[in-house]
């Protein structure tokens, strides 16, 4: 069975902080796929990253960083100099290999408020 | 490039009536996908769709909930006979499907309130 845990249910921070959003997962295969989603208080899912398991590198895009590590089952993902619009719940998700329906599964999520 | 789209986006209803959602996926996407979100939670998977075949339908919550994809392009979810627990907002996705873990472009989803 796989799981993806998110520990952190609420994180609030004053802009230009750094934060740091926590994911561990679950998962017997030894190759999967990870995924964070960003969810605005509009509703809409919005696809930020995906990250396969045999690749291990980690990754920068502007503001946002992503730590994969394989030996701690852990992806955690980094905002640098947090602004207000990075408000959001922030979900973490899990394919594995042989879910031939690339059946996505969540965490919890993590509720970021970044206040000015 | 339009998104995926979702109608209607919010739908009240009294709880025992029917209720039907549409997904329009982006157009050059073979996969589509529903998922239910109640409150504080991540979505959990409900069934897909390769063009018009339904390849998984067992977690669908209940012989009351039902999806199509008649034409492969878009879907409709039915709920037959809505109870209160029925409550939740329902996320489209669309994926182009390539191979393994396709990523999963979803759409701006239906609130369903059943009182």
């Amino acid at each position: 069975a796989q799981k993806v845990t998110q520990a952190q249910t609420e994180i609030s921070v004053v802009e230009k902080e750094d934060v740091t959003l926590d994911c561990v997962y679950e998962t017997r295969d030894t190759t999967y796929y990870l995924f964070w989603y960003k969810q605005p208080p509009s509703g809409e899912l919005v696809f930020l990253i995906r990250r396969n398991s045999f690749d291990e590198q980690n990754e920068i895009s502007g503001r946002y960083s992503w730590n994969f590590q394989k030996s701690t089952s852990s992806f955690n993902f980094t905002i640098t100099a947090s602004q207000v619009v990075d408000s959001a719940v922030y979900f973490c998700a899990l394919i594995m290999n042989n879910n031939a329906g690339n059946m996505l599964t969540f965490g919890g999520g993590t509720r970021l408020m970044v206040k000015p | 490039d339009t998104g995926v789209s979702q109608d209607p986006r919010h739908k009240i209803t009294k709880r025992g009536q029917n209720v039907t959602f549409r997904c329009d996926p982006i157009s050059e996407h073979n996969r589509l996908y529903w998922y239910r979100q109640t409150l504080g939670q991540g979505p959990e998977f409900l069934t897909y769709f390769q063009n018009e075949a339904q390849l998984e339908k067992s977690r669908l919550l209940s012989d009351r909930f039902s999806a199509e994809r008649p034409k492969g392009s878009f879907s409709t979810l039915e709920i037959q006979r809505t109870e209160q627990g029925d409550s939740a907002m329902y996320l489209c996705a669309s994926s182009y499907h390539r191979g393994v873990a396709d990523t999963q472009y979803f759409g701006p989803g239906t609130r369903l309130t059943v009182l």
